[in-house]
């Protein structure tokens, strides 16, 4: 937590490609990860999260890998579709463990 | 369906001019964020409360920003006076311990406008 760097700030892919966004956190006693995805004049939404004792989590077209030692986490989107088109935004604990930190974001856009 | 709901979803105002947001969190939900939201910045961190105590407000410009939380069904973030830099959008979000696991949720947001 505390600083989140996120890359890119942009990915432009072709619809079916895959999508992999990266962030990297600064605090490694962080334990919690969300992405959040907000769709143009929307609200950011929790689309998955991890935690620290699990490498890997998958829901559908889109997965989270966790890195703990290198202290870095991404999401990967597979087979992406136009209406996967939004800002990412990534997310850790701040080093109270009291609030979310969030990455810049990532805007993502799928043509077809 | 629970939901964070935040009041004006729009304001333009002139510099100088008093600026007053409202959120009302989830009920339940011990924590709120005020969130700011621009371009160059993406999402910056406020102020937060947890059961209506302030925990930190050192994301915010102390000269002109206050938040408060005059009841578990109010939050507020006021500007005084407004300048142009402050034009982004101002999300809140409610959650029980997010920064533990669980979720952040956002309201709609209020897009300032100053000119």
């Amino acid at each position: 937590g505390e600083n989140v760097e996120q890359h890119p700030s942009t990915l432009s892919v072709q619809e079916g490609d895959s999508a992999v966004i990266k962030c990297t956190y600064s605090d490694s006693a962080s334990n919690y990860f969300p992405w959040y995805k907000q769709e143009l004049g929307k609200r950011p939404q929790l689309i998955i999260d991890i935690r620290s004792n699990v490498g890997e989590k998958k829901d559908q077209r889109i997965a989270v890998t966790l890195n703990k030692t290198a202290k870095h986490f991404s999401l990967h989107i597979t087979e992406t579709q136009p209406e996967d088109s939004a800002v990412y935004f990534c997310a850790a604990p701040n080093q109270a463990g009291t609030a979310l930190i969030f990455g810049k974001g990532t805007t993502l856009s799928v043509s077809s | 369906d629970a939901r964070v709901t935040q009041t004006p979803r729009h304001k333009v105002t002139e510099m100088g001019q008093e600026v007053t947001m409202r959120c009302q969190p989830i009920l339940g939900h011990n924590t709120v964020f005020w969130y700011r939201q621009t371009m160059m910045q993406g999402l910056e961190l406020l102020a937060y409360f947890r059961n209506r105590a302030p925990l930190d407000d050192s994301g915010m410009p102390k000269d002109r920003f206050s938040a408060e939380m005059p009841d578990a069904t109010l939050a507020t973030l006021k500007i005084q006076p407004s300048e142009p830099r402050d034009s982004a959008v101002y999300f809140c979000a409610s959650g029980t311990v997010p920064g533990r696991g669980t979720e952040a949720f956002f309201g709609q947001g209020t897009r300032l406008t100053v000119v």
